[in-house]
């Protein structure tokens, strides 16, 4: 069973471009979920989709980030227009709905370098 | 905020000893207690997990141990190998969330054969 996947594994940009990462799930999971790591931090959550549908996005920093999962399969992160702070390992997970649905898989992550 | 606190930072320790590695939380609501293992240019990858009414769980070299009271969680790992050197990440379900872990920051430990 393939797990989850992301790409690109890395991204150069400059401060004003728009990226976008994308990322898919171990195939059957309704669970996605982006979390990013800024150098020397914690491992931080950003959202959480249910199918294409997104339950919280509390950890969502600001509006030039917009994530989307039509049709409940892969997923997007733009990221527009990128700054230098947003440089860091975007992760994204995924996990089944039901008795394990707190169990995460992590996929390798996008290093998102903005100069 | 909810936080997860985790010590030490780094850890050095010899081929075939044990490597203790600890967290705190502060969400009385958290009842599920996860950790990550991640290898140099790999993604966290889940090795053993706990929830809240249970006090222990093994797997092989690995343990985990969970004092709710103190809002503490250990991992365990004996007779260590140099593959098992990497970065560790202890976490725990923000209660109000479906899906929000919150993270320590990590212990890389290394063994030295």
């Amino acid at each position: 069973e393939a797990g989850v996947t992301q790409f690109p594994s890395h991204s150069v940009i400059e401060k004003g471009q728009t990226v976008t990462l994308r990322c898919d799930p171990i195939s059957g999971h309704d669970n996605l979920y982006w979390y990013r790591r800024v150098m020397g931090k914690e491992i931080k959550f950003l959202l959480h989709f249910v199918k294409e549908s997104k339950q919280d996005e509390s950890g969502m920093p600001n509006n030039r980030f917009l994530a989307e999962r039509t049709g409940g399969t892969y997923s997007t992160l733009k990221v527009q227009p990128a700054e230098l702070e947003d440089s860091g390992v975007y992760f994204c997970a995924s996990s089944q709905v039901g008795p394990s649905t707190d169990t995460q898989y992590f996929g390798p992550g996008t290093r998102l370098t903005v100069l | 905020g909810e936080n997860v606190e985790q010590h030490p930072s780094t850890l050095s320790v010899q081929e075939g000893d044990s490597a203790v590695i600890k967290c705190t939380y502060s969400d009385s609501a958290s009842n599920y207690f996860p950790w990550y293992k991640q290898e140099l240019g790999k993604g966290p990858q889940l090795i053993i997990d706990i929830r809240s009414n249970v006090g222990e769980k093994k797997d092989q070299r690995i343990a985990v141990t969970l004092n709710k009271t103190a809002k503490h969680f250990s991992l365990h790992i004996t007779e260590t190998q140099p593959e098992d050197s990497a970065v560790y990440f202890c976490a725990s379900l923000y209660g109000g969330s479906q899906g929000n872990l919150i993270f320590g920051k990590g212990t890389k430990l290394s063994v030295k054969p």
